[in-house]
C-alpha cells in the first residue's frame, strides 16, 4: 500500500540554523500539506501546496518558512533560522484531491537547542 | 470560524468493551468532512474513518464507527471490542471548504484512550 514517507525521523539543530524537512508524498497525489504538533498539543495546519505553488498558509507559516517541490517526488519544508519554539513534530500529508482523505507521513521530530 | 472540540482529555476502557470518544464541531459551511485519526505513542497519524456532511448513513470501518448527529454537530467515534493496541491519542478533525481553502484539516485537542487488560 502506498504511503507518505518523511526524512529524517528526528532532527536536532542549534537555534539559528537552517533545517530542511523532507517528504515523499504518495505518487499520484496532487495536494500536499505540512502540519506541526508541539509536544502534548493539537496538530496545527501550516501550509498547503498545489500545482507548484502555495495555495493556503496559516499565520504560523511566516517568512522563516518555505516549501518547495524540487522534483516530481519530494516536498520539502525549510525553516531558515530555527527558534526554540519551532521544536515540534512536523507532519507531511498528501491527497489526490482536496476533498479526499489526507494521508500523513510518520513525522519528523525537530528539536531546537 | 471552524472549531473542533474534544472534551475528554483521557478515557479508560476495559479490554473487549466498547468506548465512545466525543467530538463536536462548529462550522457555518454546508459542505464539510469529518475525520478521526489515531496517534500511537510512536507518533504517526493513522487515518481511521471519514464522514461527509451529506452522507446519510453513519460511516463504519471494521471496529470503528462514527456516530454522526448533524443537527447537534457531533461526530463521536465508537470503538467496539477494544483491544490493548487501541491505546493511543485520538484526534477528531474537520475539513471545511471556505473561501479558497484547499481543504486543510482543523484538529481537536485529542483524547488519550487507555485500554485496561
Amino acid at each position: 500500500e502506498p504511503e507518505v514517507t518523511q526524512t529524517p525521523s528526528h532532527q536536532v539543530t542549534q537555534m539559528g540554523q537552517e533545517v530542511i524537512l523532507r517528504c515523499v508524498p504518495i505518487s499520484n497525489h496532487l495536494y500536499f500539506y505540512w502540519y506541526r504538533q508541539i509536544l502534548g498539543q493539537k496538530v496545527e495546519f501550516l501550509v498547503s501546496f498545489y500545482n507548484n505553488e502555495i495555495s493556503e498558509k496559516s499565520e504560523i507559516f511566516d517568512d522563516q518558512f518555505s516549501v518547495e517541490r524540487p522534483d516530481g517526488s519530494n516536498f520539502t519544508l525549510k525553516i531558515r533560522s530555527t527558534k526554540l519554539e519551532d521544536s515540534a513534530m512536523y507532519f507531511c500529508a498528501s491527497t489526490l484531491t482536496y476533498t479526499d482523505t489526507q494521508y500523513f507521513g510518520p513525522g519528523t521530530r525537530l528539536t531546537v537547542l | 470560524a471552524q472549531k473542533i472540540t474534544q472534551t475528554q482529555p483521557g478515557m479508560f476502557v476495559q479490554e473487549k468493551e466498547a468506548v465512545t470518544l466525543d467530538c463536536t464541531y462548529d462550522t457555518s459551511d454546508q459542505s464539510y468532512g469529518l475525520f478521526w485519526y489515531k496517534q500511537p505513542s510512536s507518533g504517526e497519524m493513522i487515518f481511521l474513518i471519514y464522514q461527509g456532511s451529506y452522507d446519510e448513513q453513519n460511516a463504519t470501518e471494521g471496529r470503528y464507527s462514527l456516530n454522526f448527529q448533524k443537527a447537534r454537530k457531533s461526530a463521536n467515534l465508537v470503538i467496539s471490542a477494544s483491544q490493548l493496541g487501541d491505546s493511543a491519542m485520538y484526534f477528531c478533525a474537520m475539513r471545511a471548504y471556505y473561501g479558497g481553502s484547499q481543504g486543510n484539516l482543523i484538529f481537536g485537542k485529542g483524547t488519550k484512550l487507555s485500554v485496561k487488560p
